[in-house]
């Protein structure tokens, strides 16, 4: 089974800190992808990955930058973080190509005080 | 901006009731329409995926209803069951950019009660 591993369920942090959300993948997929979830706005792409040090903007990236140093790893930095980025954060990866199946870890809450 | 519009927001059925999701989407610029059910606390997972030439896709209970022409896509339920309570995305894939993205709907919050 793909396994989607995300460094922490919950993080509380203070407006103005520097966040870093941890996104592994075990199963050598080349795409990475950031989500955040809020209610009645659904799944919105923060930013994705096709390759190591490769990214594309998504639908929000203001606020937020990536990194991927290495192929299973990919991280999400809040430069400095603010309450409107309080926010359940998904990571999720696929297969390179035209896969439409993207595998989920399980979230970090992230709250912003 | 491409979008999927999704409804209802939430979503209450009886045991044994069927559960209707309805999506529309704004172009003709989507080659792949998939659904995704995510169980709190977990994240999203693939359901089920249509394919805008076929007109219905069914997977045990559940079935995915496509109209081409009007441009809206269901999910069924049939004989909705407790353990289908979860959020439902459903997610179309744009024809460029490599299929390597999905945009998906805002979700609909299902709740099987018995």
């Amino acid at each position: 089974d793909v396994k989607v591993t995300q460094s922490s369920r919950y993080l509380v942090k203070r407006t103005g800190e520097k966040v870093f959300l941890e996104c592994v993948q075990d199963m050598d997929h080349e795409n990475m992808f950031w989500y955040r979830q809020d209610p009645g706005l659904g799944l919105r792409l923060i930013y994705f990955s096709y390759d190591v040090k490769m990214k594309e903007k998504g639908d929000i990236p203001e606020g937020y930058s990536v990194s991927r140093e290495k192929k299973e790893r990919f991280s999400l930095i809040l430069e400095s973080a603010s309450t409107n980025q309080t926010s359940m954060y998904l990571c999720a990866s696929k297969v390179g190509g035209r896969s439409y199946e993207q595998y989920f870890g399980p979230g970090t809450r992230l709250t912003v005080t | 901006q491409q979008q999927v519009k999704q409804s209802p927001q939430s979503l209450i059925v009886q045991k044994g009731g069927i559960s209707i999701i309805n999506c529309a989407y704004e172009n003709t610029a989507f080659d792949y329409f998939p659904w995704y059910q995510q169980f709190p606390g977990k994240g999203p997972a693939l359901l089920i995926a249509i394919r805008p030439d076929v007109s219905e896709k069914k997977e045990g209970r559940f079935t995915i209803s496509f109209n081409k022409s009007a441009k809206q896509f269901s999910l069924h339920i049939m004989d909705s069951q407790p353990g289908d309570s979860a959020t439902y995305f459903c997610a179309a894939r744009p024809v460029t950019g490599g299929g390597n993205k999905l945009t998906f709907g805002t979700g609909t919050q299902l709740k099987v009660e018995l």
